[in-house]
């Protein structure tokens, strides 16, 4: 079955220092994976996708994500973290039966000053 | 200036009761998407259009219906069949099935 896992309920990072929000995935075909950022009450913002091409993609507000497909990961990153980075992250991977996006469970991302 | 509106942007019904979600947009996509989120969790798929005059249920469909007469709308009617319906709900549309997907700003409803 296709799958998408993140495997940190939160993740702690002070101001400045580089972050690494993780996602797992399983899927049959080739993977489509996504990256969504969700601030409190409100939609989720697209951040970057990838599917085909060179392994690191860059995105909005200087995330970047690091396809890896012997490790089945698309991590999501950033060199310097900001106070407003903090949120909740979500992954997605396409799934190719019906074309739909199945969805991690989340990430919630803090950044302490 | 282009994008996906939900209304209203809070709303409280009383048991028993059904209610209708609005979700427009103006970004010519053919396909659209309602999602439920309840605290702490991720999203659960309810329903999904790829066409106009054409849905098909999610994971959780049930108690729940819609509409898709307009390209550039979508309704969600929360019936009273649903029995757990408090939670916060996400209106998405992408240009394509298995594109990204923008999302509106949600509608947190609230059963008194």
């Amino acid at each position: 079955a296709q799958s998408v896992a993140q495997p940190e309920d939160q993740v702690n990072v002070a101001e400045g220092n580089p972050l690494t929000v993780k996602c797992t995935y399983s899927v049959s075909g080739n993977p489509y994976l996504f990256w969504y950022v969700q601030y409190p009450n409100r939609g989720l913002q697209f951040l970057l996708k990838y599917i085909t091409g060179d392994n690191l993609v860059k995105g909005s507000y200087g995330f970047e994500a690091e396809f890896n497909k012997s490790q089945t990961s698309f991590h999501l990153k950033k060199p310097s973290a900001l106070v407003s980075d903090s949120a909740l992250y979500f992954c997605a991977v396409r799934d190719d039966s019906n074309y739909q996006l199945i969805w991690g469970a989340g990430t919630k991302l803090i950044i302490k000053p | 200036d282009g994008g996906i509106t939900q209304s209203p942007k809070y709303l409280f019904r009383k048991e028993g009761q059904n209610v209708t979600l609005s979700c427009e947009q103006n970004l010519n996509h053919d396909a659209m998407y309602w999602y439920r989120q309840d605290p702490g969790q991720g999203l659960r798929l309810i329903y999904y259009s790829q066409i106009v005059n054409d849905f098909q249920k999610g994971d959780i469909a049930e108690g729940y219906s819609v509409s898709r007469e307009k390209k550039e709308s979508f309704p969600l009617t929360v019936t009273s069949a649903q029995k757990n319906p408090t939670a916060f709900y996400l209106c998405a549309s992408s240009i394509l099935s298995g594109n990204e997907q923008f999302f509106g700003p949600g509608t947190r409803l609230t059963v008194l």
